[in-house]
């Protein structure tokens, strides 16, 4: 079975300090992993995926096959990430995992 | 192309009625998953469904939940004797298939609240 594990249920930062949102995974074949980001009153939406290995509003992922990880990171955060920011895994069944997100707060 | 539609976004219950929460996944798609968030927590799985079959309901409670996706018409998702415990919000999402992309379109979710 597979998991994702987000060890930090909060998180707060100052402004332009760097941010790194940790994800930890485990699932014994090639999995697929994905950051979804959930702002104030809006639905959960894709922030990046791992396949496409792209910065998306100055947030980048790496995944780390040795150390099961793929964890978030941006090197300037700003007030407007503040949000809830979650983990997914996604077999190649249709599975999807998320782990139980992580609601950074960006402090001026 | 709408997206995820899911209706209805706000629903009262008393203890012991039935609540009924309905998606529309986007056009094209025939996966549906079903997700609980309980207050001040995350993303919980509960059911993973194609048109016509449930393919995983291991998130499902054993009791008074279920939920189909029938040849016509939205996916729902049906409580049975509601329980305060059950007041959470319910996201759907949907996706094509199983695709390399792997993305999954979420609804706005239905907020349950059970007096």
């Amino acid at each position: 079975a597979q998991r994702v594990t987000q060890p930090e249920k909060l998180l707060s930062v100052f402004k332009g300090a760097p941010v790194e949102l940790k994800c930890n995974y485990s699932y014994s074949g090639s999995p697929e992993l994905f950051w979804y980001v959930q702002y104030s009153r809006q639905r959960l939406q894709l922030l990046l995926r791992h396949i496409s290995r792209e910065s998306i509003k100055g947030f980048t992922a790496d995944l780390n096959k040795g150390e099961t990880s793929f964890h978030l990171k941006k090197p300037f955060a700003q007030e407007e990430d503040s949000a809830m920011y979650y983990c997914a895994l996604m077999t190649n069944a249709g599975k999807s995992t998320f782990g139980d997100g992580t609601t950074l707060t960006v402090k001026p | 192309n709408a997206g995820v539609m899911q209706n209805p976004r706000h629903l009262v219950r008393r203890r012991g009625q039935e609540a009924r929460l309905r998606c529309s996944p986007m056009k094209g798609h025939s996966h549906v998953y079903w997700y609980r968030q309980l207050p001040e927590e995350g993303l919980k799985f509960m059911v993973y469904l194609q048109k016509e079959n449930i393919i995983d309901e291991s998130g499902m409670p054993k009791e008074r939940f279920s939920a189909e996706f029938p040849k016509e018409g939205p996916s729902i998702l049906r409580i049975q004797q509601v329980v305060r415990g059950d007041s959470a919000a319910y996201f759907c999402a949907s996706s094509p298939g199983v695709t390399a992309t792997g993305e999954l379109f979420f609804g706005e979710g239905s907020r349950l609240t059970v007096l």
